[in-house]
């Protein structure tokens, strides 16, 4: 139980470009979602606190108007990089936590998407 | 702030041996810590999770202990194998928020 799917795995665009990445809890419902950025040999960084029906908290350093979060059900949130440029290469996790006990506490990640801006 | 550090950066042993995996965070006022695994190029999987009112969890052949009010949290694995290999990472959620906070990762290498 508990699997975050992400799409795409992989995508490759053009800079100047807009990319949507999905995250979506396939078997239990989150009210909050996370969303992270990890570059090459290093840890992952949180970017943004989704939480469904409202605006997402991002992280100091994260421009909003560039990766825009939307959590429009308890069991999707999506991330868009807008006019993507090489520097936002990058792997893109997301997690989430369960809205119910036993898990309510734990996250699960997904398989990560993996952005290439030529 | 909180910071979490993981030591050693990276390791190499044979297989076979037991290992201890050391993570450290600065402000004990954590919910609970979550110990994953992360294969080159892929997501990460959960390993164990330890509830702060928690002194220790084990699956298999892993062992995880937290000592909240030292701020460390170590990683047993028992008679590692060539399948051990990757990145193990330690992260804490913080009491005050919904937010986790990663270490940099300890790279594992087994070599058979």
């Amino acid at each position: 139980g508990a699997v975050v799917s992400q799409h795409p795995s992989r995508v490759i665009c053009k800079s100047g470009t807009s990319v949507k990445i999905e995250c979506r809890s396939l078997d239990f419902q989150a009210t909050t979602m996370f969303w992270y950025r990890q570059f090459p040999k290093q840890s992952l960084m949180l970017m943004a606190t989704s939480n469904e029906g409202s605006k997402a908290t991002y992280e100091q350093g994260v421009e909003k108007d560039k990766f825009l979060i939307n959590h429009a059900s308890l069991t999707l949130s999506t991330l868009t990089v807008t006019s993507a440029h090489p520097e936002d290469s990058s792997f893109y996790i997301c997690s989430a936590s369960p809205l119910l006990a036993p898990s309510y506490n734990e996250q699960f990640f997904g398989p990560g998407t993996r952005l290439t801006v030529l | 702030k909180q910071e979490v550090t993981q030591i050693p950066a990276a390791l190499s042993v044979p297989e076979g041996e037991n290992l201890v995996l050391n993570c450290s965070f600065t402000d004990s006022a954590i919910y609970n810590l979550q110990w994953f695994r992360q294969d080159p190029g892929k997501g990460l999987t959960s390993l164990l999770l330890i509830q702060s009112s928690q002194r220790e969890q084990t699956s298999g052949r892993l062992n995880a202990s937290l000592d909240k009010s030292s701020g460390r949290s170590t990683l047993y694995i028992a008679a590692s194998q060539p399948g051990d290999s990757a990145t193990y990472l330690c992260a804490v959620r913080e009491a005050y928020g919904q937010n986790f906070v990663f270490g940099p990762g300890t790279r594992l290498s087994v070599l058979p």
